[in-house]
């Protein structure tokens, strides 16, 4: 079984500042993870995921991610954030292998990300 | 672009009632997800189908079941709701295989049960 700790249920930014959403994961086995987002009033879209290869993962609107396998952990980091990054981010792990389990994505509980004007 | 489409943005039930929350998708995606969105909670994976007729219980089946007779629609059904199944539910597609295919989410429908 996988479960995921997203460490912040909270982060106030200013606007321009630099953000970063710590996801830490457990799992026996290796995973896919990914990131979404989740706009007022809308239903959730991939920012990122990493299946395999580069560490680093780039995604839609300068958000980027890096796999760190001896931490277990996918922080979600952007240089610097805009009023419309102001939503909710869920990290997600699935297991690599191809069991039943695998149809299944595990979610973290969100954190809500505000930028302040 | 990805459609996923839910019948209600919101919903008012009384506790008991019979309740139809559905799903349709337009890029003849395989699988299909139903989930839970509760506040400190996350999402939460209710029922998910591989396949028209084929379903598997997630993590949280009880009180609910489904229905897919068809490829582009994906039913939820409360037999009998109860207060605390008052909560937003998230519908999801995604192209066959692993969960490793993205998954495109409905705006979702608010549900309140009195």
């Amino acid at each position: 079984a996988q479960s995921v700790t997203q460490l912040d249920s909270q982060v106030p930014v200013f606007e321009e500042a630099p953000v970063e959403l710590r996801c830490n994961y457990s799992s026996s086995v290796s995973v896919y993870l990914f990131w979404y987002v989740q706009y007022p009033n809308q239903g959730l879209q991939l920012l990122l995921k990493y299946l395999s290869g580069s560490t680093l993962v780039k995604g839609i609107n300068g958000f980027e991610a890096e796999f760190n396998k001896s931490q277990t952990s996918f922080h979600l980091r952007k240089p610097s954030v805009h009023i419309s990054d102001t939503a909710e981010y869920f990290c997600a792990v699935t297991p690599r292998d191809s069991g039943a389990g695998s149809y299944q994505l595990t979610f973290g509980k969100g954190t809500k990300l505000s930028v302040i004007p | 672009d990805v459609k996923v489409t839910q019948s209600s943005r919101y919903l008012v039930k009384r506790t008991g009632e019979k309740v139809f929350l559905e799903c349709v998708q337009d890029m003849d995606h395989e699988n299909m997800f139903w989930y839970r969105q509760d506040p400190g909670l996350g999402l939460r994976l209710i029922y998910f189908s591989y396949d028209v007729k084929m379903k598997e219980k997630g993590d949280i089946p009880e009180g609910y079941s489904v229905s897919r007779e068809k490829k582009e629609r994906f039913s939820l059904i409360l037999e009998s709701a109860s207060t605390n199944q008052t909560s937003m539910y998230l519908c999801a597609s995604s192209l066959p295989g692993r969960a490793l295919e993205t998954q495109y989410f409905g705006p979702g429908t608010r549900l309140l049960v009195l």
